[in-house]
């Protein structure tokens, strides 16, 4: 069974750029989750796809924006790229059959915005 | 969301017991409470949930109140392997739509 992967695993962009962020899910989910981790605190939720539709949003502005690819796999897409989107990215899977409230993580990209 | 406190950090010796604990006073009676654990550079890992009974599963325990405002995830015996950051977080059955809410968390230090 293979976990949930993200790539690339650093990356360094600079202001006003934009930027994509991969992430491959677990086999068999077919829900993808996307998290920002500012230094020193917890992830906050971005937003979700399921059936390639964003699902659920958190309070993150529309430069943020996803989509789902029907081997549900998912990309994070955030435009007009500021010094406060410096930020570990994280994706999550799950499944809405089995065990659909636990999610399970990647490693996360780290991104730095000059 | 029902608002979770948490001790800053904790500290424990390898192969001992920890217990860490979480208040949630504002869950609701719908909401499951769900353990997470962060390793260092690593993304969080499912650790443990419940709803109103204690519950174990390989990795941990989880001893939950009478009246649901507080619980305390327990790990038997600490390894080097399980100093992390450490999220309480409650969430409805089928919430995953609205994201887990992670607070700061209690961040534990094995001492070997």
């Amino acid at each position: 069974e293979t976990g949930v992967t993200q790539s690339p695993t650093h990356l360094i962009k600079t202001r006003g750029q934009q930027v994509t962020l991969r992430c491959s899910s677990q086999s068999g989910h077919n829900t993808v989750s996307w998290y920002q981790q500012a230094l020193g605190q917890g992830p906050q939720f971005i937003f979700q796809y399921y059936r390639e539709e964003e699902n659920g949003r958190g309070n993150f502005p529309p430069r943020f924006s996803g989509l789902q690819f029907p081997n549900y796999s998912s990309e994070l897409n955030v435009n007009a790229l500021e010094l406060d989107d410096s930020a570990l990215y994280l994706c999550a899977s799950s499944s809405t059959t089995l065990d659909r409230d636990t999610q399970y993580f990647g490693p996360g990209t780290r991104l730095t915005v000059l | 969301d029902a608002k979770t406190t948490q001790p800053n950090s904790m500290e424990s010796n390898e192969e001992e017991p920890v217990h860490l604990p979480c208040n949630h006073s504002t869950i609701s009676g719908t909401d499951y409470i769900h353990w997470y654990r962060q390793l260092p550079s690593q993304g969080p890992e499912y650790v443990i949930h419940g709803l109103t009974s204690n519950v174990n599963n390989r990795m941990a325990s989880l001893a939950i109140a009478e009246d649901r405002k507080s619980s305390t995830l327990i790990l038997h015996r600490a390894t080097l392997r399980d100093a992390a950051v450490y999220y309480c977080i409650p969430m409805y059955s089928g919430g995953g739509a609205d994201g887990l809410t992670f607070g700061k968390g209690t961040h534990l230090i094995i001492q070997p």
